[in-house]
C-alpha cells in the first residue's frame, strides 16, 4: 500500500541555520503531497502542498518540491527560526482531492536554539 | 479564524469502557475525518464521514468504532469496549469538499489514555 518515509528526528539547529527534512513516498497512482506542522500544544496546520510532479508548494520560507523520478518532497528552509520549532509531518493523498483520506509520514521534531 | 474545535482535550479511563470523543468541524465543511496517532508512531487515518455516512475507513476501525453527525455541528467517535491498545491521540479534521481545495483542517486533538 501506499506509504510516507520522513527522516527520523529530533533534528536540533540554530537560528538562522539551512533545514532540510527528507520525505520519501510509495504510491500506486499520482498523489498530492503535503506538509503539516504541529506547533506544541495545538492541531495539524497545512503548511504547504503540491498536486503534480515538479510543482513546488512554497509557505512562510518553506520550500517542497515533488520529485517524480525520485519520489520525494523534501522540505527545506534557507533560515530557520526559533518559532519553527515543532514537529513537521509529510503525508499523502491519494486520490488528490479533499476527499481523499492522508497518510502520514512518523513526523519530524524540530527543535531551533537561540 | 474558523478552527476545528476537540473535547475533551484529554481523558483518562479503564480498559472495556466506553469513550466518546467529540469535534466541531467548521461549519462549512462537508467532510469529517478522525485520524489517530499512538506515542511514537505514524498519524493514521481511521475513517472519513460524508453525508450522513461513512465514506471510507482502514482496517483500524473495526466494530468497535462508531461515528456518528448527531446535529449539525458535532461529529463524534465513539470506542464501545477500549483496549490498552486504544490509547493514542485522536485528531478531528474537516474539508469544505469542493474540487481543488485539498486541505484538511485539523483539530488539536484528544488524548486519550486507557489503564
Amino acid at each position: 500500500g501506499d506509504s510516507v518515509t520522513q527522516m527520523e528526528g529530533p533534528v536540533t539547529l540554530s537560528e538562522e541555520a539551512f533545514l532540510t527534512i527528507n520525505c520519501t513516498y510509495t504510491a500506486t497512482g499520482y498523489p498530492s503531497l503535503f506538509w503539516y506542522v504541529q506547533y506544541p500544544g495545538e492541531g495539524l496546520q497545512l503548511l504547504l502542498k503540491a498536486t503534480k510532479a515538479d510543482d513546488k508548494g512554497s509557505n512562510k520560507g518553506f520550500e517542497a518540491t515533488y520529485r517524480k523520478e525520485t519520489t520525494s518532497f523534501h522540505l527545506e528552509k534557507g533560515s530557520v527560526q526559533v518559532s519553527d520549532s515543532a514537529v513537521y509531518f509529510c503525508a499523502l493523498s491519494e486520490r488528490g482531492g479533499s476527499q481523499g483520506n492522508l497518510i502520514f509520514g512518523k513526523g519530524t521534531k524540530l527543535s531551533v536554539k537561540p | 479564524e474558523p478552527e476545528v474545535t476537540q473535547t475533551p482535550s484529554h481523558q483518562v479511563t479503564q480498559m472495556g469502557q466506553e469513550v466518546i470523543l467529540r469535534c466541531v468541524p467548521i461549519s462549512n465543511h462537508l467532510y469529517f475525518y478522525w485520524y489517530r496517532q499512538i506515542l511514537g508512531q505514524k498519524v493514521e487515518f481511521l475513517v472519513s464521514f460524508y453525508n450522513n455516512e461513512i465514506s471510507e475507513k482502514s482496517e483500524i476501525f473495526d466494530d468497535q468504532f462508531s461515528v456518528e453527525r448527531p446535529d449539525g455541528s458535532n461529529f463524534t467517535l465513539k470506542i464501545r469496549s477500549t483496549k490498552l491498545e486504544d490509547s493514542a491521540m485522536y485528531f478531528c479534521a474537516s474539508t469544505v469538499g469542493l474540487a481543488g481545495a485539498v486541505e484538511q483542517y485539523f483539530g488539536p486533538g484528544t488524548r486519550l489514555t486507557v489503564t
